[in-house]
Parts: structure tokens; sequence; C-alpha cells
């Protein structure tokens, strides 16, 4: 069955520094999304991505965030100055299309902390 | 604002039915969907309703009202792997389908 795969499983960083988490989406999906999961608390929206460009992003989503799709099947999402607060589960998700065929698969995720 | 909310915990015994309320308040609407996550794993999708009425799938069963903001997600004959967090979200966008999470309902099933 095909999924979404992201890497690193674990990252532990020093507050300042650069991350770069990875994804790759299912191969024949047009939709990308970030969503984070900060311990305890709910799961939320940051990006979306379609077309080579952002769709949507939250308010969370600052100029400290970006992402990009340096080819066909790479989904990244990079932190520049990483503070203690973005220390969270982060899930990469897919989806084929909107409407009817709009299920989201998400990915294994990635646990970043930030010390 | 966004306001989604659901029960914060339940318990039910294996064998039984549950049902977990839903209710929303939202800008948009585009889809309320199920999604099962067990600790420290990722969202696994369970349903989408977008029409009212009733979904079913196999044991699982997802009931929706736009008029009245509620959906229910239906859980028959428990098993103790059944065991997870029941996250409903909703669907704002048509052309970016971004989902808002409630904070997820936790289940637990005892034997």
């Amino acid at each position: 069955e095909p999924e979404v795969t992201q890497t690193p499983s674990h990252q532990v960083t020093q507050m300042g520094q650069e991350v770069i988490l990875r994804c790759v989406p299912i191969s024949n999906h047009l939709y990308f999304y970030w969503y984070r999961q900060i311990l305890g608390q709910k799961v939320e929206f940051l990006v979306s991505f379609y077309n080579n460009e952002i769709s949507e992003k939250s308010e969370i989503f600052d100029d400290q965030f970006s992402v990009e799709r340096p080819d066909g099947s790479n989904f990244t999402l990079k932190i520049r100055s990483t503070k203690l607060e973005d220390s969270a589960m982060y899930f990469c998700a897919s989806s084929e299309g909107v409407g009817l065929t709009n299920e989201a698969f998400f990915g294994q995720g990635t646990r970043l902390t930030v010390v | 604002g966004q306001n989604i909310d659901q029960p914060t915990e339940m318990t039910a015994t294996e064998g039984a039915i549950v049902q977990i309320n839903c209710t929303y308040q939202t800008s948009g609407f585009n889809g309320l969907f199920w999604y099962q996550q067990h600790a420290g794993e990722a969202p696994t999708f369970l349903s989408y309703n977008v029409l009212d009425g009733l979904e079913e799938k196999g044991r699982f069963s997802s009931f929706l009202s736009r008029s009245k903001g509620y959906s229910y997600l239906l859980l028959k004959e428990l098993q103790m792997k059944d065991s997870a967090s029941y996250l409903c979200a909703v669907g704002l966008s048509y052309n970016t389908d971004k989902l808002i999470f409630g904070t997820g309902t936790r289940l637990q099933v005892f034997p």
C-alpha cells in the first residue's frame, strides 16, 4: 500500500539552528501539507502546497518556515532558526485531489526536539 | 475563529458500541473527517462526510448534520485495538482542503 514517508523520525537540534524535515508524498498525489502536533495538543495546520506553490498557510507559518519541492518526489519543511516552542511532532500529508478524492494520508511524523 | 468540540475522554468495554460526538463552528465547510490516532503515531483516515446522513464502513459509521454543525463517529463491536484518540476535523477550503482538527477524544476500551 502506498504511504507517505518522512525522515528523520527524530531530530534533536539546538535553539537557533536550521532544520530540514523531509517527506516523500504518495507518488500520484498533487496536494501536500505540513501539520504539527505539540505534545498533548491538537494537530495544527501549517501549510498546503499545490502546483509548486503555497496555496495556504496558517499564522504559525511565519518567515522562519519555508517549504520546497526540490524534485519530483521530495517535499521539505525548513525552519531557519528554531525556537524551543517549535518542539513538536511534524506530520507531512498528501492527497490526490480535493472534494471527494481528498482523503489526506499522513506520514509517521518527525519528532523535533529543540534544546 | 474556528471551533471544533469533542469530549476529551471516553471509556467503553470490549464488544460494546460507542458514539463520539463532534460539534463545529467554522468559517467554511468542505467536509468532515474522522481520523484515528494511536499514541505517538500518525493520524489515519477513517471516514469523510460532506452530505447529511450516515456513512457506514464496516464497524465504523459516521453521521453528519450540516444544519446543526454536528457529527458523530459510531464504533461497533469494540476491540482492544480501538483504544486510541479519535480526531474530528473539518475541511475548510475547497481549493486547499486544509484540515482544522479538534483536540481529539481519547477512547479507552477495557476487557
